[in-house]
């Protein structure tokens, strides 16, 4: 079955870095994309970006694009998000979900998660 | 960016009933939008992609509509399972935006 695991929770300073990875099975990796997004205590979601684990392809939202990086390892079906530069308002879980080969269209499988946050 | 504006923002209702929440597009978007529903400290799961077309796995009672800037989630005969937050999106263009969400209660 279709399965995306996220590694575990962080806890960062502002201004530092995070990295997140989203091991994917189940399926062939090169056959779709991953898509990353947030979501904020209490809050809704937030697309910050999209990767064709194929192409190598990415977008980015705009307000992420100076301090965000999305990449892929296709040896081990793994999607990377690593965002820099971090703030207290980027304290969220940060979800990464299976998406479509050559655009960001929908996410049919998620992963299960993983809490950043970003504090002094 | 495209804004998506759903409504209503909560809902109550009892097991049985019919709802509708309905989502606008600030542009057209053709048929770009997707149905999501999460329960608390889980993730979202797809309901319906591409307004219409229902995810494997997700029960008749969901049913997505509209094109062009209007959209509506249908749920009919709500069960128990059913009381979670949804969200519309649309991926016409980038960035992916969401609804703000709509909270269905049990009244």
């Amino acid at each position: 079955q279709v399965q995306l695991v996220q590694s575990g929770a962080e806890v960062k300073k502002p201004g530092a870095s995070v990295k997140v990875s989203c091991k994917t099975s189940g399926y062939t990796f090169s056959s779709y994309g991953i898509s990353w997004e947030r979501q904020a205590p209490g809050q809704g979601l937030e697309w910050m970006g999209w990767i064709s684990a194929d192409t190598g392809d990415t977008k980015y939202a705009q307000k992420f694009r100076d301090r965000l990086t999305i990449t892929k390892d296709t040896s081990t079906n793994t999607a990377y998000l690593e965002l820099r530069s971090l703030r207290s308002d980027d304290t969220a879980v940060y979800f990464c979900a299976r998406d479509q080969r050559y655009s960001s269209s929908w996410n049919d499988y998620w992963g299960q998660g993983t809490l950043v946050t970003v504090s002094s | 960016d495209i804004q998506m504006t759903q409504s209503p923002s909560s809902l109550s209702a009892s097991v049985g009933d019919r709802v509708t929440i309905t989502c606008r597009a600030s542009q057209s978007i053709s048929s770009f939008v997707n149905w999501y529903q999460q329960k608390p400290g889980k993730a979202p799961t797809l309901l319906i992609y591409a307004a219409h077309s229902l995810h494997s796995g997700v029960p008749s009672r969901f049913n997505g509509r509209g094109s062009g800037t209007d959209f509506t989630l249908n749920i009919s005969s709500l069960q128990p399972e059913d009381f979670a937050t949804y969200y519309c999106q649309q991926s016409y263009s980038a960035p992916r935006t969401f609804g703000q969400g709509t909270k269905l209660e049990i009244k």
